[in-house]
């Protein structure tokens, strides 16, 4: 049971905008910055936003994300095939821990 | 090139103890926080430690925290963790990555900007 909440799965087809959501609490997402992590098969995961909604140089500007109360989201516009992944939330708790989110497997149709 | 190779993994029967390496290049090791996260099969990570540039600011996950240690060798440019009492759950990749931490209008932050590719133990 992963401390922050995300679908299990995605779907979109190429070119269009997906969302995806990480529900927190005020111990975690509330009270500190998030960032998003993405897994392609097989390799580590990579960082792909944060302090909530900053890119890295590597990741292109398709990858924005968001943050509203105990909640984050992470949007992937102009889909790819290569976008198909798990991607992760990720934040602080108050005792300075991290946690994770459960991992969304995005499918691209 | 930034990169962290770890090492040292393997199969342990429980109860027994392994020592994980971490090798950092490319970059002033000092200057940063390093993190070990492990990733069970099928599952989503999970935040292991992680040792302030000093070898201050350490913590542990509650899961792990009496069974591993963390330390760091900056002159070596290596990070370890010291994993005793070894469970099967404790069975994952476990990664080594570079952390980067602050306080930015208010909140703290803190994210994994560089990953290794991991190592495997397994616990059997």
């Amino acid at each position: 049971q992963s401390v922050l909440t995300q679908p299990p799965s995605a779907s979109g087809t190429p070119g269009q905008r997906v969302t995806i959501s990480c529900s927190g609490s005020s111990s975690n997402i509330g009270g500190s910055y998030v960032c998003w992590y993405q897994q392609l098969p097989g390799t580590a995961p990579r960082l792909l936003i944060y302090r909530d909604n900053q890119r890295p140089s590597w990741v292109p500007d398709r990858f924005s994300g968001s943050k509203s109360g105990t909640s984050a989201s992470l949007t992937i516009s102009g889909l790819r095939s290569e976008d198909e992944a798990d991607y992760y939330c990720a934040s602080w708790d108050d005792t300075l821990r991290g946690v994770f989110g459960g991992g969304t497997r995005l499918t691209v149709l | 090139q930034v990169q962290l190779v770890e090492s040292g993994g393997g199969l342990v029967k429980p109860g027994g103890s392994l020592r994980l390496s971490c090798s950092a290049s490319g970059f002033t090791f000092s200057d940063y926080y390093m993190s070990w996260i492990r990733q069970a099969p099928g599952k989503g990570p999970e935040w292991v430690s992680y040792m302030g540039s000093s070898s201050n600011s350490i913590y542990y996950a509650d899961s792990v925290k009496g069974r591993v240690t963390i330390s760091r060798d900056n002159a070596k440019k290596s990070l370890y963790l010291q994993m005793d009492s070894l469970r099967v759950d404790d069975s994952a990749v476990y990664y080594c990555a570079r952390g980067v931490g602050g306080h930015y209008n208010g909140y703290n932050y803190f994210y994994m900007d560089v990953w290794g590719k991991g190592t495997t133990v397994t616990v059997s």
